[in-house]
């Protein structure tokens, strides 16, 4: 079944640099990569998704790449703020009877002042 | 309305107990999901609805019982929980299942469950 590995577990960067998360997934047939961002007692988010006929989305400081050759995807957030703060989850949509997502296991990412 | 609301955000039971948790939405999704997330750990998928049918269950315990009463809602039924189910349950929804493209899923605020 589809596997997804998420790194780093934990970032921590200086406000205004930029922060990297990386994903790699096994199913080539995976169409779908959306990202979650996810505060503290909060629930998930989606801040940006992916499909597999793009090769890079942007909405503001967040942008999303995907190489589906090595299958890989990646999340990009540019000048940081503290309220960047939060664990980011990525995901890959595959099919097994049903849609479903399956879950990186998550990046704590913190912004220092 | 574009949101997905949870009942109760809290609940503590006895492993006795029957309980139920509650997710609606009103955005016409026909899609709906349960998740069970414990500390630090990603959501893992428990049950999924499409068209108010069961299509997936991944193999949760009996004591778990999902219910669709209608395309707008969907239930929980817990019953005999063990602590270890102590965890955040989310509900999700998605527009469609049967588009043939996976639709993008929108979580609910989730139910705290404390089993003592």
């Amino acid at each position: 079944g589809e596997n997804v590995e998420q790194h780093p577990s934990t970032l921590s960067v200086q406000e205004g640099d930029s922060a990297v998360i990386k994903c790699t997934y096994s199913d080539s047939a995976s169409n779908y990569f959306p990202w979650y961002k996810q505060e503290l007692g909060k629930r998930p988010q989606l801040i940006i998704d992916i499909r597999s006929n793009v090769g890079e989305k942007k909405d503001q400081r967040i942008a999303v790449t995907l190489n589906k050759t090595a299958k890989h995807f990646s999340l990009h957030i540019t000048e940081t703020q503290p309220e960047d703060s939060a664990v980011y989850f990525c995901a890959a949509s595959i099919i097994q009877g049903a849609q479903k997502l399956v879950f990186g296991q998550g990046t704590r990412l913190t912004i220092n002042p | 309305d574009t949101e997905v609301t949870q009942t109760p955000k809290h609940l503590v039971m006895g492993m006795t107990n029957k309980k139920s948790l509650k997710c609606e939405q009103h955005m016409g999704h026909r899609a709906m999901y349960w998740y069970k997330q414990k500390a630090k750990k990603p959501p893992e998928l428990m049950f999924v609805y499409s068209y108010e049918k069961l299509s997936i269950n991944e193999s949760v315990p009996s004591r778990f019982s999902p219910e669709c009463p209608n395309s707008s809602l969907l239930n929980l039924h817990l019953h005999a929980l063990q602590p270890e189910d102590s965890a955040l349950y989310l509900c999700a929804s998605s527009q469609d299942q049967t588009s043939g493209r996976t639709d993008t899923q929108y979580f609910g605020p989730g139910t705290r469950l404390t089993v003592l």
